[in-house]
This record gives C-alpha cells, sequence and structure tokens, in this order.
C-alpha cells in the first residue's frame, strides 16, 4: 500500500522548458513534504520541501505547489537545464514533533532533452 | 564539512554470510536514519534514532536485521544470515532533532549478496 506515488516512472523535456512533475499522497496525517533529487551512484539531495501550512514554496528554479484538499503535490522546475536531469523523489512526513522517517514515492526519472 | 559517511561503498558477499554497513553522521546532527532501494519497493525506511535511541523499527524486514547506534557519531546495519533478496542499496542520512528537518543522504552502499 503505497502511501506516496508518482505515477510517472519517467518524463522527457526540452531545454528551456518548464519540467512539472507531479505526486500524489494518501496519508492525511502527513504534514511536511520534500523534494530530493538523485544521480547515479549517489544519495539522494535535498532539493526543496513545503509545509502543510502552506501551498507554494518558490526556491530559484524550482516551486513546489501543495493542494492539500486533492492530496496533490507537484515540482515545477522552469527554465529545465541539462543539469537537471536525475530521479525526482516526492518525500512525507507526519512530523508531529521530533525527527521523523520519511516516506518515499518511487521517483520520476526526468530527462531533459538538448 | 563531511557530509555523512557510509562504508562500505560497495559490498558482494556470498548467501549466509554476515554483512554489516557503516555510517557516520553529520556532526551535530542527533538523528539517524536507514533506508533501503530496490527496484521492487523503491527508497523504504528501515529504522531511526533520536539521540542514539531507535525510535521506529517496524521498517525493519526480519529479525536477520539489526541496527544500533553507540553513540552520536556512529551506527552499523547488520544482516546476519544474509540473503539474495538483500541485494539493494543502503542509505544513511541524518538531520538535526527536531520536527520537519532536511534529511542529508550519504552515498549509499551497494550490497550484492550471491
Amino acid at each position: 500500500d503505497q502511501q506516496v506515488k508518482q505515477n510517472s516512472p519517467s518524463l522527457s523535456v526540452q531545454e528551456g522548458r518548464i519540467s512539472i512533475l507531479n505526486c500524489d499522497y494518501t496519508n492525511s496525517m502527513f504534514d511536511y513534504f520534500l523534494w530530493y533529487k538523485k544521480y547515479p551512484a549517489e544519495g539522494p539531495t535535498f532539493l526543496i520541501s513545503i509545509s502543510s501550512i502552506k501551498d507554494k514554496n518558490e526556491d530559484g528554479r524550482f516551486t513546489v505547489f501543495l493542494n492539500k484538499s486533492a492530496k496533490h503535490l507537484s515540482l515545477h522546475i522552469v527554465p529545465s537545464q541539462p543539469g537537471d536531469s536525475a530521479v525526482y523523489f516526492c518525500a512525507a512526513s507526519d512530523s508531529g514533533g521530533g525527527a521523523d522517517g520519511l516516506t518515499f514515492g518511487k521517483g520520476t526519472h526526468l530527462i531533459i532533452q538538448p | 564539512d563531511a557530509g555523512v559517511i557510509q562504508s562500505p561503498r560497495h559490498e558482494v558477499t556470498e548467501m549466509g554470510q554476515e554483512v554489516t554497513l557503516r555510517c557516520k553522521p553529520i556532526s551535530g546532527h542527533n538523528s539517524l536514519f536507514w533506508y533501503r532501494q530496490t527496484m521492487m519497493r523503491g527508497l523504504e525506511l528501515l529504522i531511526y534514532f533520536n539521540n542514539n535511541v531507535p525510535i521506529d523499527d517496524s521498517g525493519m524486514p526480519e529479525d536477520r536485521f539489526s541496527a544500533k547506534m553507540p553513540n552520536a557519531s556512529f551506527s552499523t546495519l547488520k544482516i546476519q544470515p544474509s540473503e539474495p533478496r538483500d541485494s539493494a542499496v543502503y542509505f544513511c542520512a541524518s538531520s538535526l532533532l527536531a520536527s520537519q528537518e532536511t534529511q542529508y543522504f550519504g552515498p549509499g552502499t551497494r550490497l550484492l549478496v550471491l
């Protein structure tokens, strides 16, 4: 039973265009969401996060949108660059208080075409 | 500043052998997490520690798996005896002890059990 779902295993986008990666979750107790980026043979690297009290968080070319009623979040990358080619993981936690483990989606492989 | 350090980076062993994976968290971080990544199940939380105390080990697949954190700067994940289905990439991550704190991942240990 996957609590965090990334339904697109891969996505191909042209350089300079917008990349939109989607993520759905089922656990209504999740209140903190993160996106991680992973290159081959490396560990996941934190990209951006959003708390459930917000619906948008922006950091440079990266923006995360949260729609709590739909239990959906998305990551927008604009403009997309070749270095953005990687696997992107959506993660969520029920933070409550204190550090908690993350529940990850299975990832979306983003390919930026030159 | 050094990130999360994991050793070994690669491990090949035979079924039935004991395997020990090691992790050194980021200095000052007091939460430590062990994750496993497989093709079938993606990234899964195995166990996490806050202030060296195991908080949630519900993700540990079987009694063959055990984890310890004897001090704030070292943790081990042991598999005894190992089986071919344990083949995966094992990641260690650390964070500050507070809710909604970013977890920083190590490079992972790629384990192959023959």
